[in-house]
């Protein structure tokens, strides 16, 4: 079974510019879920979609949204980029997004910002 | 807010070895579940263990356990017969089941020495 996929693996943009990042979870699994990770603020949680709604939500501006297909796939976007998110963001999948359930990781998109 | 805390920026190891890293976290639930996540060079998140809260019992998984103390709020991470490949970031993650948010601490590098 193929693992959670994410592209790209690197991006480079400019301040000001806006950005999408993909993610395609386990075959099966349709909770999608996504974190920030950077030096400073080290790991945090973004948001959280399952069944194409957004279930939860993290302590993120507005620049930053999300959305998951029918066959599961989730992208997010992020608007008007700042210095500041520049990142490694990485998204998780699993079953049905349970409490204690088991997440799988991606590798991660590393985000910079110049 | 829930908060997790990792006292040990960094430790090391000599294969082999034991060693014990340290978790608190700060909560007023009394539902929820514990996680210690492995992050490797390749950056991606790696399950090690689990913890529900309503079980006593501590968790094992192979070389890993976990010594959990509720009233304490501490969820420290023991590995045995310490292996190279087990060199990583380690970070230990709460997870209410009230908002289902899911909250890291800082991690602690932990090098294995040959």
């Amino acid at each position: 079974k193929a693992g959670v996929t994410q592209t790209p693996r690197y991006l480079i943009k400019t301040r000001g510019q806006q950005v999408t990042l993909s993610c395609s979870p386990i075959s099966g699994h349709r909770s999608v879920s996504w974190y920030q990770q950077t030096p400073g603020q080290g790991l945090q949680f973004l948001f959280e979609y399952f069944s194409e709604t957004q279930r939860n939500k993290g302590n993120f501006p507005g620049r930053f949204s999300g959305r998951q297909f029918s066959n599961s796939r989730s992208e997010m976007n992020v608007s008007t980029l700042e210095l500041g998110d520049s990142a490694l963001y990485l998204c998780a999948s699993s079953l049905v997004g349970m409490v204690g359930e088991k997440l799988f990781f991606g590798s991660g998109t590393q985000l910079s910002v110049l | 807010a829930q908060t997790v805390t990792q006292s040990q920026p960094e430790m090391s190891v000599q294969e082999a070895e034991t060693v014990t890293l340290s978790c608190t976290y700060d909560t007023s639930e009394s539902d929820y579940y514990l996680f210690w996540y492995k992050q490797p060079p390749s950056r991606q998140m790696i399950l090690v263990i689990r913890q529900e809260a309503y079980k006593q019992q501590n968790a094992t998984e192979n070389r890993f356990s976990v010594n959990f103390q509720k009233a304490a709020k501490s969820f420290s991470l023991k590995i045995s017969d310490s292996q190279l490949g087990d060199a990583a970031m380690y970070f230990c993650a709460y997870r209410s089941a009230l908002d289902e948010k899911l909250t890291f601490g800082t991690g602690t590098r932990l090098t294995i020495i040959p």
